[in-house]
C-alpha cells in the first residue's frame, strides 16, 4: 500500500538553527500538506500546497516557516530560526482530491528544540 | 471558525468493553467528518468518515453517525480489543476534501486484557 514516508523520525536541534523536515508525499497525489502537534494540544493545519505554490496557510505559518517541492518527490518544510515553542510532532500528509477525500499521512518528525 | 472537541483521555478499558468516545463540532454550513487513528509509533491514518448528516462511517468494528442534530460524530466499538490501543482524533473539513483538516486533541484508548 503506498504511504506518505517523513524523514527523519526525531530531529534535536538548538534553538535559533535552521532546520528541513523532509516528506515523500504518494507518487500520483497532488495536494500537500503540513500539520503540527504540541504535546498535548491539537493537530494543527500549517499550510497546503498545490502546483508549486501555497494555496493556504495558517496563522502559524510566518515568515520563519517556507515550503518546497526542490525535485518532483520530496515535499520540504523549513523552519529559518527555530525556537523553543517549535518543538512539536510535524505531520505531512497528501492526497489527490479527484474523487478521493481521504488525506495520507506520514508517521511524523518529531523536532526538539533546546 | 470550525473547531472541534474530544472527550479527555486517557480511556482506560478491559478488552471486550464496550467503547464511546464523545466527538462535537462547530462549523458554518456542512461539513465532512472524519475519525484518524494513530497507532504507537506510526502516522494518522483515516479510520472512518461521513460527509453528510445522517451517514453512518463504519470500518474494523468502529462505528460513528453524522448527527447534524447534536453536531456530534460520537465514535463507538462494541467490543474492543488490545490491538485497538492508539490516540484516536475526530476532524472535520468545511468542503467535501480532505483540505485543511480541523482536528481534536486526540483521545487515547488503553486496552488492557
Amino acid at each position: 500500500e503506498p504511504e506518505v514516508t517523513q524523514t527523519p523520525s526525531h530531529q534535536v536541534t538548538q534553538m535559533g538553527q535552521e532546520v528541513i523536515l523532509r516528506c515523500v508525499p504518494i507518487s500520483n497525489h497532488l495536494y500537500f500538506y503540513w500539520y503540527r502537534q504540541i504535546l498535548g494540544q491539537k493537530v494543527e493545519f500549517l499550510v497546503s500546497f498545490y502546483n508549486n505554490e501555497i494555496s493556504e496557510k495558517s496563522e502559524i505559518f510566518d515568515d520563519q516557516f517556507s515550503v518546497e517541492r526542490p525535485d518532483g518527490s520530496n515535499f520540504t518544510l523549513k523552519i529559518r530560526s527555530t525556537k523553543l515553542e517549535d518543538s512539536a510532532m510535524y505531520f505531512c500528509a497528501s492526497d489527490n482530491r479527484e474523487g478521493n477525500t481521504e488525506a495520507f499521512f506520514g508517521q511524523g518528525t518529531r523536532l526538539t528544540v533546546v | 471558525g470550525n473547531s472541534v472537541t474530544q472527550m479527555e483521555g486517557p480511556v482506560t478499558l478491559s478488552e471486550e468493553a464496550f467503547l464511546t468516545i464523545n466527538c462535537t463540532y462547530t462549523a458554518t454550513g456542512y461539513p465532512s467528518l472524519f475519525w484518524y487513528v494513530q497507532y504507537p509509533g506510526e502516522g494518522l491514518q483515516l479510520l472512518l468518515k461521513a460527509t453528510k448528516a445522517d451517514d453512518k462511517g463504519s470500518n474494523k468494528g468502529f462505528e460513528a453517525t453524522y448527527r447534524k442534530e447534536t453536531t456530534s460524530f460520537h465514535l463507538e466499538k462494541g467490543s474492543v480489543q488490545v490491538s485497538d490501543s492508539a490516540v484516536y482524533f475526530c476532524a472535520l473539513t468545511p468542503t467535501g476534501t480532505a483540505s485543511k483538516l480541523t482536528f481534536g486533541t486526540g483521545t487515547r484508548l488503553q486496552v488492557t486484557l
